[in-house]
């Protein structure tokens, strides 16, 4: 199946920094998610972006399909950044309907005040 | 919010034990997946269901089962419960009718066995 590689597997910043966050994904995609997942175990959708950049406040994401990964950055990092950030995909040799999702092992970033 | 609920949000139980949970997905959406996070093999999928049927399988133990009911909730039944079995469980939703589409997830639910 799809492997998917995010990069760095941590990463301890200070408030206000900037990072980038790295997925690598072994296969062809045509759907990618970007996640948060909050000190509480929550998921949160943060982009859907199989290709393209988008933008949302602070936060920003490219996919270079092709390419074959996405980059998720964060600027001017707040406290409430910290948590684990998952890329996921759908691999393009799924079938219709099988919309199933292959999460990456995460990057666990850290925001100190 | 996502507008997936999941109930109960936590759960301890011992082992041998069978439990069931539970899954709203959002209004209007008709697939429904179910993933499990647990420290050694990260996040999973499990199963997916469409409109009431199954859809897609993963890696799924066969002590497993779930089902999507008609008015589109799931549950998730684990039964024969063993320590490994510890994890957060999430369910998933999308509208299910396009073939790319972003998957909205729950609050997970807890589960401990002992």
């Amino acid at each position: 199946g799809i492997q998917v590689e995010q990069s760095p597997p941590d990463l301890i910043l200070q408030e206000g920094a900037n990072s980038t966050l790295r997925c690598n994904f072994s296969d062809s995609v045509n759907n990618l998610q970007w996640f948060h997942q909050n000190p509480w175990g929550q998921l949160i959708n943060l982009f859907y972006i199989p290709s393209g950049t988008k933008q949302n406040g602070r936060l920003s994401a490219t996919t270079v399909a092709t390419e074959r990964y996405s980059l998720l950055y964060i600027s001017s990092s707040q406290t409430t950044d910290s948590g684990v950030y998952f890329c996921a995909v759908r691999s393009t040799r799924g079938y219709f309907g099988n919309e199933k999702l292959t999460f990456g092992t995460g990057t666990r970033l850290t925001i100190i005040p | 919010d996502s507008g997936v609920t999941q109930t109960p949000k936590h759960l301890i139980t011992a082992t041998g034990q069978r439990v069931t949970l539970r899954c709203s997905p959002r209004s209007g959406d008709l697939s429904v997946y179910w993933y499990q996070q647990s420290l050694d093999q990260g996040l999973q999928f499990l199963i997916q269901y469409y409109n009431g049927e199954e859809r897609a399988k993963g890696n799924i133990l066969e002590r497993f089962s779930a089902q999507q009911f008609p008015d589109l909730h799931s549950e998730l039944n684990l039964s024969s419960l063993e320590l490994g079995d510890s994890a957060l469980y999430f369910c998933a939703s999308s509208a299910g009718y396009r073939e790319l589409e972003t998957q909205y997830f729950g609050p997970g639910t807890r589960l401990l066995v002992l």
